[in-house]
């Protein structure tokens, strides 16, 4: 069975404190690593794919990594309107053609101004 | 805005009622995909259309079903309802196959049960 764990579950930092999240994933054969933010009361809004060891991908503060056993999201210089519920998602085999995806429980990031 | 739509945003019913969720594509996805949200158990994927054809399930109860119209539209009907399954409830879209494989998800229905 895939599974995510993304820690820690709440971080806060003052603007301008950079961090990172985790993301530890357990899948046979990873197809992709996703990452979202999530709002409260709202949809998920998709961040980053990530398919490969070495890979990484840049978004405004943002930067992603991924190695053979976890991700990490890199938050550079955070503002309070990077406050969010960051969530960690993998794809594996086991989806099929289906491509699913299962997610972990999330991390919450206050950035306090 | 991710092009997703889901109708309503809201929906507050009692036990033991039946109801129906809505959800649009992006348009020309083919996929679409329901999610169930809960604070205790996270996202958890329920089922899975393709061109209006089941392919997958999930943690999805035989109390829920779905379906994938001609248009694409899909819609989740949630029956014999428990207090238990108020949540938020979200549909994605992904392109397909030859698409990639990110699923964009619409802003959700909160389901409440009393």
């Amino acid at each position: 069975e895939d599974q995510v764990t993304q820690s820690p579950e709440a971080l806060r930092l003052q603007e301008g404190e950079s961090s990172s999240l985790n993301c530890s994933y357990t899948v046979s054969g990873l197809r992709g690593l996703f990452w979202y933010r999530q709002d409260p009361g709202k949809g998920p809004e998709f961040l980053f794919t990530l398919y490969s060891a070495g890979e990484e991908k840049e978004k405004e503060r943002l930067k992603a990594t991924l190695t053979k056993k976890e991700s990490f999201l890199h938050i550079t210089a955070p503002k309070p309107e990077d406050s969010a519920t960051y969530l960690c998602a993998v794809q594996g085999p086991r989806s099929g053609s289906a491509r699913q995806l299962t997610f972990g429980s999330g991390t919450q990031l206050t950035v306090l101004p | 805005d991710s092009g997703v739509t889901q109708t309503p945003k809201h929906l507050i019913t009692a036990t033991g009622q039946r109801v129906t969720l809505r959800c649009s594509p992006r348009s020309g996805d083919l996929s679409v995909y329901w999610y169930q949200q809960s604070l205790d158990q996270g996202l958890q994927f329920l089922i899975h259309y393709y061109n209006g054809e089941e392919r997958a399930k999930g943690n999805i109860l035989e109390r829920f079903s779905a379906q994938q119209f001609p248009d694409l539209h899909s819609e989740l009907n949630l029956s014999s309802l428990e207090l238990g399954d108020s949540a938020l409830y979200f549909c994605a879209s992904r392109a397909g196959t030859g698409g990639t494989d990110t699923q964009y998800f619409g802003p959700g229905t909160r389901l409440t049960v009393l």
